[in-house]
């Protein structure tokens, strides 16, 4: 089956920087990348996704790049905030079942 | 909006209880999940169903079961829970026709 690998476990930033999160997957089969952010009692939220046609994807301070030879996705947030602070999750899904198979989650911390 | 609600937020219990979680979605959606959430290891995929009375097993599916009587209820049971099984509990339900789940707040299962 897939497996997705994430990385870092754990990014600390000042505001104002960029953060990047970058997974790999497993399974060439996989066409649809998916990213949630999690906040602090709640749960996961879809905040961008991309599919196999595109090789990136942007949403204000948000964006996803997909580089299908090497299996690589990332996540680029810029100009983060504090309220940027939240653990982030890469996913893939393969086909038209869309089940996700999710990363471990990368804990994002901007300092103010 | 997509709502779906964990009706229990925490529990505790003990040793060899059975443990129901219930979760409900309004959106009419065919597929929802049940996923574990520990520090570090992600997001696991217990089980998913894709309609009524229909269910599949995900990754962890040791020790859990479950129930889809209708279409907007999707129950996870612990028949013996063991302390292995404390842990966070996630539901979801799935947009079939762009992928996206929404999920719930979780149920934070402590099991003594």
């Amino acid at each position: 089956g897939e497996n997705v690998e994430q990385h870092p476990s754990t990014l600390s930033v000042q505001e104002g920087d960029s953060a990047v999160i970058k997974c790999t997957y497993s399974d060439s089969a996989s066409n649809y990348f998916p990213w949630y952010k999690q906040e602090l009692g709640k749960g996961p939220q879809l905040i961008i996704d991309i599919r196999s046609n595109v090789g990136e994807k942007k949403d204000q301070r948000i964006a996803v790049t997909l580089n299908k030879t090497a299996k690589h996705f990332s996540l680029h947030i810029t100009e983060t905030q504090p309220e940027d602070s939240a653990v982030y999750f890469c996913a893939a899904a393969s086909g038209g079942s869309y089940i996700p198979t999710f990363g471990r989650g990368t804990s994002l911390i901007v300092h103010p | 909006d997509v709502k779906v609600t964990q009706s229990s937020r925490y529990l505790v219990k003990r040793t060899g209880e059975k443990v129901f979680l219930e979760c409900v979605q309004d959106m009419d959606h065919e597929n929802m999940f049940w996923y574990r959430q520990d520090p570090g290891l992600g997001l696991r995929l217990i089980y998913f169903s894709y309609d009524v009375k229909m269910k599949e097993k995900g990754d962890i599916p040791e020790g859990y079961s479950v129930s889809r009587e209708k279409k907007e209820r999707f129950s996870l049971i612990l028949e013996s829970a063991s302390t292995n099984q404390t842990s966070m509990y996630l539901c979801a339900s799935q947009r079939e026709t762009t992928g996206e789940l929404f999920f719930g707040e979780g149920s934070r299962l402590t099991v003594l």
